[in-house]
This record gives C-alpha cells, structure tokens and sequence, in this order.
C-alpha cells in the first residue's frame, strides 16, 4: 500500500510569514510523529498524535510551532512567523501504535526561510 | 548529552566487504531498539529492531546485536553494495509501553567504495 506522504517537498519562504507543511500517514495507523532535522545532524521529536489521546507537545521548539490531526489521519504542522533559524527538513512519521514501535517516515519537507 | 550516540560517525568500506556500525545508549531502561537508514534526501527506512528480551536478530543481509551488559548495540550488514551507502541512525525506546517516542542517535554516514 501507499507509504507516508508529505507536501510540499520543498518550501522556500520570507522571514516572518507563517507555512503549513501536511503529512498523510499509512492508512490505519494510529500513531503519528512530527520530527525536524537539521542538516548533518540526528532527528529532534516536535509532537506525536496517538488515537484521540491529548497529543504530546514536549518537542515543540516554541510556540510558534503547532499541529493538528483532524479525524485521526492528515495531520497539518504549522510554523508562524518563520525564523531563518527554523530552515530544516521536516519529517512526518507514523505507526500502528500499541506496542508496534515501528515508525515508517514520509520523505520530508525542505523548508528554506530566507 | 545524548542518550544514544555512536561510536564512528564516518565508516567507509569496500564493496563485498561487511559493515559494522556501533551505538551506544546509557539509558539503561531502553528495552527496545531500532536501526533507520537514510538515503540523500529521502526520510529514514526502517531496517530492523530488536528488543531487550533478545541479544541477536538477522535480517536480510543485516543483522543487530544488543549488549545489555555493555550497553551497546550493532548493525552488522554482510556483502556490502554501493547501495548501503547512506546514514544509518539507532534509535531506543524506553517506558515499558506508556512511552512511544523514539530518541534517535546522529547517525553514520557509511561509504561503499566499489
């Protein structure tokens, strides 16, 4: 079946404006993670959505970061007033949940704020 | 610091020969285990996970190694092909099932010389 899916794949903004970035996750998963990367480096959690359970924010670098997933499956990561600072790929991740730990990732968005 | 990091963040063989590339975590509660890898510009592909009631488990072509004693856990990936190029991250969870997030290592970077 398909795998995960984000748009866009390459995001390229001003300073100061806001973006969205979404991310479609394998059908029937219940768990979904948002992560950033920076080039070179490892993955930095931002958020995860289990079910209809309160969603764990501890990764949000700010709070112009937040998400949504609305009816357990698309899920919308928002950026206000983009810093240069937040230029990084972002990636979407998602899983069966319970005690099936494996996440499959979606390629990712390249955001570029200049 | 980092709770998982590895031990070459740089590892570059020759092609049929076997790879093997090293992590180490300190959490000593982590009880499952996962190895990504990454190709330039695509999102993590999950290649195989073990948990902490096991000390081997093979794959195709790879297989993991987990030292509880030591805390240290290994990918090992047999005839390698210019195709295994790309960073391999470890990642460890831990929490005994209330927990679902992954805490990813650096990664390395694995260079296949033909």
């Amino acid at each position: 079946g398909a795998g995960v899916s984000q748009s866009p794949s390459n995001k390229v903004t001003e300073k100061g404006k806001d973006v969205e970035l979404r991310c479609d996750p394998i059908s029937g998963h219940t768990a979904l993670y948002w992560y950033r990367q920076s080039l070179g480096q490892g993955l930095e959690f931002l958020i995860y959505f289990q079910g209809n359970s309160a969603p764990d924010k501890s990764g949000l670098p700010s709070d112009r970061f937040s998400a949504e997933r609305t009816g357990g499956s698309v899920s919308t990561l928002t950026i206000q007033r983009t810093q240069q600072e937040d230029s990084a790929v972002y990636l979407c991740a998602s899983s069966l949940g319970g005690r099936d730990l494996r996440q499959y990732f979606g390629p990712g968005t390249r955001l570029t704020v200049t | 610091g980092e709770s998982v990091g590895l031990h070459l963040p740089t590892l570059s063989v020759q092609e049929g020969d076997n790879s093997i590339i090293n992590c180490a975590y300190s959490n000593s509660a982590s009880d499952y285990f996962i190895w990504y890898k990454q190709e330039s510009g695509k999102g993590p592909q999950f290649i195989i996970d073990i948990r902490s009631n096991m000390d081997k488990r093979q794959g195709q072509r790879v297989t993991v190694l987990l030292n509880k004693t030591v805390k240290h856990l290994s990918l090992q990936i047999a005839a390698t092909q210019p195709g295994d190029s790309a960073v391999y991250f470890c990642a460890e969870n831990w929490g005994g099932g209330s927990n679902y997030k992954l805490t990813f290592g650096k990664g390395t970077l694995l260079t296949v010389n033909p």
